[in-house]
């Protein structure tokens, strides 16, 4: 079954311990990319990969890194993470035709809480 | 950044009825989409207008898109309970790059 799958799906974490919140798609799709989700905000974009060994920030890229080592999986990391980055996150790829017009599928989500 | 906006941010309404759900955006685009996302999960493609269309039907779904108002609007015709969710319009600008930028959304409740 063609997916995007997030792991894990629920985190709760103190502040300052790193992690990591993984990411991989089936689909063999070049780009990727991080949302995080919060009340009244909507999604906003936290970091995009155009192709392995590419990526580049999003809106809002501050306290996260990201890597591309292999096109399937695009890992989210929080090296010290912070009460404000608890929050609903989204991996997503871009769907079939979607090099032209952008369709993304979406993971299922992370809810990450920072104590 | 060019987020959208939707309008209303909530919408009640009783099963068979109509939802209507507005869009606004700031600049430019190649498309307009729209998703929808059940309580607490993934986004799931709804349908895709281009910037050269008016209007799309798919189902029970119907897009349109105004490029000289920047807006757009969906309507769910004879709608049912199991529509009941956060709608989200999505914009790319006009410069050939993959990203996407979403509105707050709006929430539908259908009431059975």
């Amino acid at each position: 079954e063609a997916q995007v799958t997030q792991n894990p799906r629920y985190l709760i974490t103190v502040t300052g311990k790193k992690l990591t919140v993984t990411c991989s798609q089936n689909m063999n799709h070049e780009y990727m990319s991080w949302y995080r989700q919060d009340p009244g905000l909507g999604l906003r974009q936290i970091y995009y990969s155009m192709n392995v060994e590419v990526t580049d920030k999003g809106d809002v890229p501050e306290g996260y890194k990201v890597s591309r080592k292999e096109k399937r999986n695009f890992p989210l990391i929080l090296e010290s993470p912070s009460p404000n980055q608890t929050s609903l996150y989204f991996c997503a790829s871009i769907g079939p035709g979607g090099q032209r017009y952008n369709e993304q599928f979406f993971g299922p989500g992370t809810r990450l809480t920072v104590l | 950044s060019q987020q959208g906006e939707e309008d209303p941010q909530a919408l009640s309404i009783q099963e068979g009825e109509n939802a209507t759900m507005n869009c606004s955006y700031k600049t430019s685009i190649n498309n307009l989409q729209w998703y929808r996302q059940n309580s607490g999960r993934g986004l799931v493609h709804l349908i895709l207008i281009r910037s050269n269309e008016r209007e799309k039907h798919s189902g029970r779904l119907r897009v349109t898109l105004d490029t000289s108002k920047k807006s757009s609007s969906l309507l769910i015709t004879a709608s049912r309970a199991a529509d009941t969710a956060s709608y989200f319009c999505a914009t790319d600008e006009r410069t050939g790059a993959n990203n996407l930028f979403f509105g707050t959304g709006t929430r539908l409740t259908v009431i059975p």
